[in-house]
């Protein structure tokens, strides 16, 4: 198992320009993940997925924010006519459902200009 | 609003010494308790996690947690300089809801 993977892992764009970021989860874990954390703060949650479906969004995710998990594997974040405030490190855990327990990957750093 | 609280540090112990660190949270209907090790441009590492009140050991980390005080800490025995990093407590209450983590702890181990 080579744990959970997430491309790219830092990503330079424009304010206004849409970004995309893919993880691939421990493939065993049907749960997964999605969090944002910026300096000095823990990870903020933002939406997860069971399989396929997505069970909880968070509040102070804006419209501009979506998730996708297709076929209930790898899961895609894009962010549409990004901001300066987006920029973050952005993280996929991954975890079985009969435990609480994520386990996160590498995370994609976006720094928005 | 639920939150998890930490002292944010630095906390500095001698190596060898035990570093203890804490953390509380407001939702009294918690269920599951967690502690990462994030070291600086890198991703949370899961090193404990704990679901009933009183001690779990694995290796040098002890997680204590006391669910009538709404406190959950980690001890870290022998603390080595590799050790230094922010340490990450985050919590769970039942059903389809998200971790809510702290803001984390910074320890440091001095040689």
């Amino acid at each position: 198992d080579t744990g959970v993977s997430q491309d790219p892992r830092h990503k330079i764009t424009k304010r206004g320009q849409n970004v995309t970021f893919r993880c691939d989860p421990i493939s065993e874990h049907n749960r997964l993940y999605w969090y944002r954390q910026t300096l000095g703060q823990g990870p903020e949650f933002l939406t997860y997925f069971q399989n396929e479906a997505q069970l909880e969004k968070s509040r102070l995710l804006s419209d501009r924010f979506s998730a996708e998990r297709p076929k209930g594997s790898f899961s895609t974040l894009e962010i549409q006519r990004t901001e300066q405030g987006d920029s973050a490190m952005y993280l996929c855990a991954s975890g079985p459902s009969e435990t609480d327990t994520q386990y996160f990957g590498p995370g994609t750093r976006l720094t928005v200009l | 609003q639920k939150e998890v609280e930490q002292n944010s540090g630095p906390l500095s112990v001698p190596e060898g010494a035990i570093a203890s660190l804490n953390c509380t949270y407001s939702d009294r209907g918690s269920q599951s308790f967690f502690w990462y090790r994030q070291y600086s441009g890198k991703s949370p590492e899961l090193i404990m996690f704990i679901y009933s009140n009183g001690d779990k050991e694995d290796g040098r980390f002890t997680a204590q947690l006391n669910k009538a005080s709404q406190y959950v800490s980690l001890l870290i025995r022998d603390s080595q300089p590799s050790d230094s990093a922010t340490y990450l407590c985050a919590v769970k209450a039942p059903g389809n809801t998200p971790l809510v983590f702290g803001k984390g702890t910074r320890l440091s181990v001095i040689a």
